[in-house]
């Protein structure tokens, strides 16, 4: 089974500053995936990949399959991306997802 | 109108009642998943199913089972509620295949007493 760790498990951060939110897995993977739990509790898909890079406005997520490691960077941070991010991983030949335990970020205005 | 919708999304109830949480989608995605989340743990299956007539366990199916009714809906019952199941519960969809992400439900904040 795979094992997902994030890091930092908390983050408090000033408006503005440039995030780094990092996921590291134990065992080959087809695909990560980089969600988003609001405060009321819901969840929302931010990315899927599984070589390189991918940009969503400020959003950026990076994977590097050799070291096991992905990163979700937040450019121009604002108060509005207050919630916890979540990374999961698929094994390959399984479409079921592994979640690491989430990073919880607080922008401070 | 969301494109995944749990109901309800609170329930309080008692140790020992049978409780049913639904989930409905309007995505029209073959795969259809039930998750836990716990304080400190990451999301855990609870079951998964991959088109109506198909019903797979998950990692923590134990005191619970799922109905698929029809594509669009599959539902999650507790026999009889006891307090460690209070948690919230998630229902999410996806298209088959490595790369298609799940797309998730609000939730359902449930608390047994």
């Amino acid at each position: 089974k795979n094992e997902v760790e994030q890091s930092p498990q908390n983050l408090t951060a000033q408006e503005g500053e440039f995030i780094t939110i990092n996921c590291s897995y134990s065992v080959g993977i087809s695909a990560l995936h980089w969600l988003q739990q609001h405060p009321g509790g819901g969840i929302v898909s931010l990315f899927m990949l599984s070589s390189g890079k991918k940009k969503h406005g400020r959003l950026i997520a990076t994977i590097n399959i050799q070291e096991k490691h992905s990163s979700l960077h937040i450019t121009a941070s604002h108060p509005r991306d207050s919630a916890v991010y979540i990374c999961a991983v698929r094994d390959f030949g399984n479409e079921k997802l592994t979640f690491g335990t989430g990073t919880r970020l607080t922008i401070i205005p | 109108d969301a494109d995944v919708t749990q109901t309800p999304r609170n329930r309080i109830t008692k140790t020992g009642k049978r409780i049913m949480l639904e989930c409905s989608q309007t995505k029209g995605h073959d795969r259809m998943y039930w998750y836990r989340q716990d304080p400190g743990l990451g999301l855990r299956l609870i079951y998964y199913s991959f088109d109506v007539k198909d019903i797979n366990k998950g990692e923590i199916s134990d005191g619970y089972s799922v109905s698929r009714q029809a594509q669009a809906k599959f539902s999650l019952s507790l026999e009889s509620a006891i307090p460690n199941q209070t948690a919230l519960y998630f229902c999410a969809t996806s298209d088959p295949g490595q790369l298609q992400p799940q797309h998730f439900g609000d939730g359902t904040r449930l608390s047994i007493l």
